[in-house]
């Protein structure tokens, strides 16, 4: 079992509706959680972090994170074209330094 | 956040030879990092660079064939050395700041590479 599962899609939405990212872990020492956007033929762009349990919005994107499950999730609410991209999960043990664990990547297509 | 920037953007190789891929930063920072991206496929941290010292390396990666230097705060190298078109990639580096309390990375947008 990897350590990080991502489903890579795509994921096709129409405009304006509600996308669930998910990805599911097996290390139970992740604590620090990440998503990054990342569009095509560009470097990854820090979406939104969360540490532990819990929820975090920001705009229109929810962070979730469930420790129990083991599964964290990102909601994005009214989605737009620009929202097209590859979301990728990442997830780290400690804070300070360590190593990032990702996910393959989700890509997203949202049509006009 | 910084402004990371990577040369070149992209390349094509022939097998055999050798590529360097450089790496700035618009502000000092503690730790940067060299990732490999292949098509479907996790990023995938080739090693780390500290500076001042030497790059610690990924299990899979040696320095013979990925050497990096670390010259200053602000600045890395990764050669791709003695190339194969396995090596036909997306070389990405990251760097992380000093005092954060989260570990989160910054990305530069990336060398997109081919061997032929």
């Amino acid at each position: 079992q990897k350590e990080v599962e991502q489903d890579p899609g795509p994921l096709s939405v129409p405009e304006g509706a509600i996308v669930s990212l998910n990805c599911t872990y097996s290390n139970s020492a992740f604590q620090y959680f990440m998503w990054y956007r990342q569009y095509s033929r560009k470097g990854p762009e820090l979406l939104m972090y969360t540490y532990s349990s819990g929820n975090k919005e920001d705009g229109r994107f929810t962070a979730q994170v469930d420790k129990s499950s083991k599964y964290i999730s990102l909601f994005i609410r009214d989605s737009q074209p620009s929202d097209s991209a590859t979301y990728l999960c990442a997830m780290s043990a400690g804070s300070g330094y360590s190593t990032l664990t990702f996910g393959k990547g989700t890509m997203l297509l949202v049509s006009p | 956040s910084a402004v990371i920037s990577q040369k070149p953007s992209r390349d094509i190789c022939q097998r055999g030879t050798s590529l360097t891929i450089q790496c700035q930063v618009d502000s000092q920072v503690t730790m940067m990092f060299w990732y490999r991206q292949q098509p479907g496929q996790s990023l995938t941290l080739i090693a780390t660079a500290n500076q001042g010292s030497e790059a610690t390396y990924e299990s899979g990666f040696v320095i013979d064939k990925f050497p990096i230097s670390r010259p200053n705060l602000t600045f890395s190298t990764l050669t791709v050395s003695n190339m194969s078109p396995e090596d036909s990639s997306i070389y990405l580096c990251s760097v992380d700041f000093p005092g954060r309390a989260v570990d989160t990375q910054y990305f530069g947008p990336g060398t997109r590479l081919t061997v032929l």
